[in-house]
């Protein structure tokens, strides 16, 4: 079965500095990777999504994440943080066509320092 | 509503007593997710509804935990016998139709605490 794994619970950075948070996955099948985006007091909301093609992939508020298949991995990145990125933010896969079959990664909380 | 709704926001019991979460899903979405978000871990996935087949029941931890789908929309998930372990944020999320590209959309979920 496919997993996930974030490195790092918790991550802070300063306003402006860049925004780096990691995703590797596990899977038997080329994956569909996800980030989702939870801001406090609210619902996940997809930050961007791999399928197949491109592998750097663009999404919104300037997030970006690429596609790294030998490295397995689908790392987050923002180059200029904003107060606003402060949330949680979770890593996911898909394997195949199986809608259900979707991992979440245990998430990682990124703080913006003024 | 253009999105996921869910209700309560949050709700405390008793260890014991018996919940019901409901989930309201996108109008049009086939598809109907639960699943559970503990304190320093990722979701959970418990459940998955789809049009009028057999639900994955897969991801329930115990018989305690049950839901259902009335007409192919709304979804209740009902919580027997509750311990403090089941204390977490339940998540619903819908999508489109089957397939690995379709977007989840999450409702706000509800914060369970039992005592």
């Amino acid at each position: 079965a496919q997993s996930v794994t974030q490195l790092g619970s918790h991550v802070s950075v300063s306003e402006g500095a860049l925004v780096l948070l990691r995703c590797n996955y596990s899977s038997s099948v080329p994956p569909y990777l996800f980030w989702y985006v939870q801001y406090p007091n609210q619902g996940l909301q997809l930050l961007l999504k791999y399928t197949t093609g491109a592998t750097l992939v663009k999404g919104i508020n300037g997030f970006e994440a690429e596609f790294k298949k030998s490295e397995t991995s689908f790392h987050l990145t923002k180059p200029s943080a904003h107060m606003s990125d402060a949330a949680e933010y979770f890593c996911a896969v898909r394997s195949g066509y199986n809608n259900n079959d979707m991992r979440f990664g245990a998430g990682t909380r990124l703080t913006v320092k003024p | 509503g253009a999105g996921v709704s869910q209700s309560p926001s949050n709700k405390v019991t008793e260890k014991g007593k018996d919940v019901e979460l409901r989930c309201d899903p996108i109008s049009g979405h086939t598809a109907l997710y639960w699943y559970r978000q503990s304190l320093g871990q990722g979701l959970e996935f418990l459940i998955y509804f789809q049009g009028n087949s057999a639900p994955d029941k897969s991801g329930l931890p115990s018989d305690r935990f049950s839901a259902e789908r009335t007409g192919g929309s709304v979804s209740t998930l009902t919580i027997q016998r509750t311990q403090q372990e089941d204390s977490a944020v339940y998540l619903c999320a819908s999508s489109l139709s089957p397939g690995s590209n379709n977007e989840q959309f999450f409702g706000p979920g509800t914060r369970l605490t039992v005592l």
